[in-house]
C-alpha cells in the first residue's frame, strides 16, 4: 500500500519560498499523478496543483504564477515550491495520490492516498 | 467562496440518518462529473470516503452512501456513531476550470 510523508520547514519568512517535499513508499511512481492540497487553520481545502510521474504539470489558476510542482521518480519524491509567501499562505499542505479515470467527458479525478499533512506557518 | 456548496454544518443523535448535501453548477456536478467524498477527523488528514458518487472503498460501513441528481450530490449517514463526529468534504472536476474543486466542509456533530 502506498504511503505518502511530507517533509519541509515549519516556519518560513514573508516574501521567501516555501519547500516542501512528499516522499512516496510502498509503490511506484510510474504512470501515476501526485498532488498538493492545503488546508489554512479552521478553513477548508485548497487544492494547489499536480505532477505526472513524467513531469507534465497543472497548477490551480489562483496560484500558478507562484507554484512549481517537480518529482524525482529516482528518489520517489515530488516537490512543491511556493514563491513570494505571506500569512495567508499558513498552512497544513498535504501531499496525496491522484487517481484519474474516464476520458473527455467523462474524466473523473479523487484523491485516494493522503499523507498525514505539515504545518507551515508565514511570518 | 468554494465552487462547490455545503452546509457548514449539521447534527444528528446516535442511530439516528443525516444527509451533507453538496451543490455544484453545469460545469461540474452537473456536467456529469463523478462526486467524491471525504472524511476529516479532527487533527488528521482526510481519508477518502466515497469514490466515484456512489462506491465505498474497502473499509468503508455501509452505514455511508452517496447519491447525485441534477447539480447536486448527497452523502448519507445511517445509524450514526459517536465517531462519526468529523468534518466532511465533497469533491469533484470541474470543466470550466480544468481543475479539481472542493466544497467548502460540514462538521457534523453527533449529539
Amino acid at each position: 500500500q502506498v504511503q505518502l510523508q511530507e517533509s519541509g520547514p515549519g516556519l518560513v519568512k514573508p516574501s521567501e519560498t516555501l519547500s516542501l517535499t512528499c516522499t512516496v513508499s510502498g509503490g511506484s511512481m510510474n504512470s501515476q499523478y501526485w498532488s498538493w492540497i492545503r488546508q489554512p487553520p479552521g478553513k477548508g481545502l485548497e487544492w494547489i496543483g499536480y505532477i505526472f510521474y513524467s513531469g507534465s504539470t497543472n497548477y490551480n489558476p489562483s496560484l500558478k504564477r507562484r507554484v512549481r510542482i517537480s518529482v524525482d521518480t529516482s528518489k520517489k519524491q515530488f516537490s512543491l515550491k511556493l514563491s513570494s509567501v505571506t500569512a495567508a499562505d499558513s498552512a497544513v499542505y498535504y501531499c496525496a495520490k491522484l487517481l484519474t479515470y474516464g476520458s473527455g467527458s467523462n474524466y473523473n479525478e479523487a484523491f485516494d492516498i493522503w499523507g498525514q499533512g505539515t504545518m507551515v506557518t508565514v511570518s | 467562496q468554494s465552487v462547490l456548496t455545503q452546509p457548514p454544518s449539521v447534527s444528528g443523535a446516535p442511530g439516528q440518518r443525516v444527509t451533507i448535501s453538496c451543490t455544484g453548477s453545469s460545469s461540474n456536478i452537473g456536467a456529469g462529473y463523478d462526486v467524491h467524498w471525504y472524511q476529516q477527523l479532527p487533527g488528521t488528514a482526510p481519508k477518502l470516503l466515497i469514490f466515484g458518487t456512489t462506491s465505498r472503498p474497502s473499509g468503508v460501513p455501509d452505514r455511508f452512501s452517496g447519491s447525485k441528481s441534477g447539480t447536486s450530490a448527497s452523502l448519507a449517514i445511517t445509524g450514526l456513531q459517536a465517531e462519526d463526529e468529523a468534518d466532511y468534504y465533497c469533491q469533484s472536476f470541474d470543466s470550466s476550470l480544468s481543475t479539481s474543486v472542493f466544497g467548502g466542509g460540514t462538521k457534523l456533530t453527533v449529539l
